[in-house]
């Protein structure tokens, strides 16, 4: 059974750009979420999203946003990149939203790099 | 808010070394807890979990249990591998109309031969 993937692995851009990051879940999962994870915060909670529809959302601006599509690949969006937005983006996929036992499992992570 | 607080790191041990990484959670309702490990340029992997307080989830020969009395999960292994550097994350999951996971900072291990 394929992992968690992401796309693509690595990305350059410079301030004001906008990023579009891809994530496939593992076959018949159907939440995806999103961390941001930097050395100095760490690891952060961006959003869920589980059938189409956003579930949860983190404290982030409205600069980052996500959707996801009915086979259950999803895409976030970064627009008007700031320095602070270079980290490591991951992706995790669960089959279902909560849930006591609800595993979640990670891909690579795209990593982000603002100059 | 929910809160996740794990030891300072990094933490340097020799090979066939005892290992523990204290963590503590703050967390209402009742969470799952979680050891994820993210090797040098991976994204993050499950390593054990607990659902239930005195739960002890296992893998690898790492174990934590589940102390709801004391609202801790701290990571243990007997001998420590060079194989076992990595990052460490203690994670707490919760529910509020969706999911998410609350991490820990993390902690860095280093087994050196």
């Amino acid at each position: 059974k394929a992992g968690v993937t992401q796309t693509p692995r690595y990305l350059i851009k410079t301030r004001g750009q906008q990023v579009t990051l891809s994530c496939s879940p593992i076959s018949g999962h159907r939440s995806v979420s999103w961390y941001q994870q930097t050395p100095g915060q760490g690891l952060q909670f961006l959003f869920e999203y589980f059938s189409e529809t956003q579930r949860n959302k983190g404290n982030f601006p409205g600069r980052f946003s996500g959707r996801q599509f009915s086979n259950s690949r999803s895409e976030m969006n970064v627009s008007t990149l700031e320095l602070g937005d270079s980290a490591l983006y991951l992706c995790a996929s669960s089959r279902q939203t909560g849930g006591r036992d609800n595993e979640q499992f990670f891909g690579p992570g795209t990593r982000l790099t603002v100059l | 808010g929910d809160s996740v607080t794990q030891m300072e790191g990094p933490v340097t041990l020799s090979e066939e070394a005892f290992l523990t990484i204290n963590c503590t959670y703050t967390a209402t309702g009742y969470p799952s807890l979680f050891w994820y490990v993210q090797y040098p340029g991976e994204g993050l992997q499950l390593l054990l979990k607990a659902t239930k307080a005195d739960d002890k989830g296992s893998n690898k020969g790492f174990e934590a249990t589940y102390r709801k009395e004391t609202t801790s999960f701290h990571l243990e292994k007997g001998s420590v591998q060079v194989s076992d550097s990595a990052v460490y994350f203690c994670a707490l999951i919760r529910w509020s109309d969706g999911q998410n996971f609350v991490f820990g900072p993390g902690t860095r291990l280093s087994v050196l031969p």
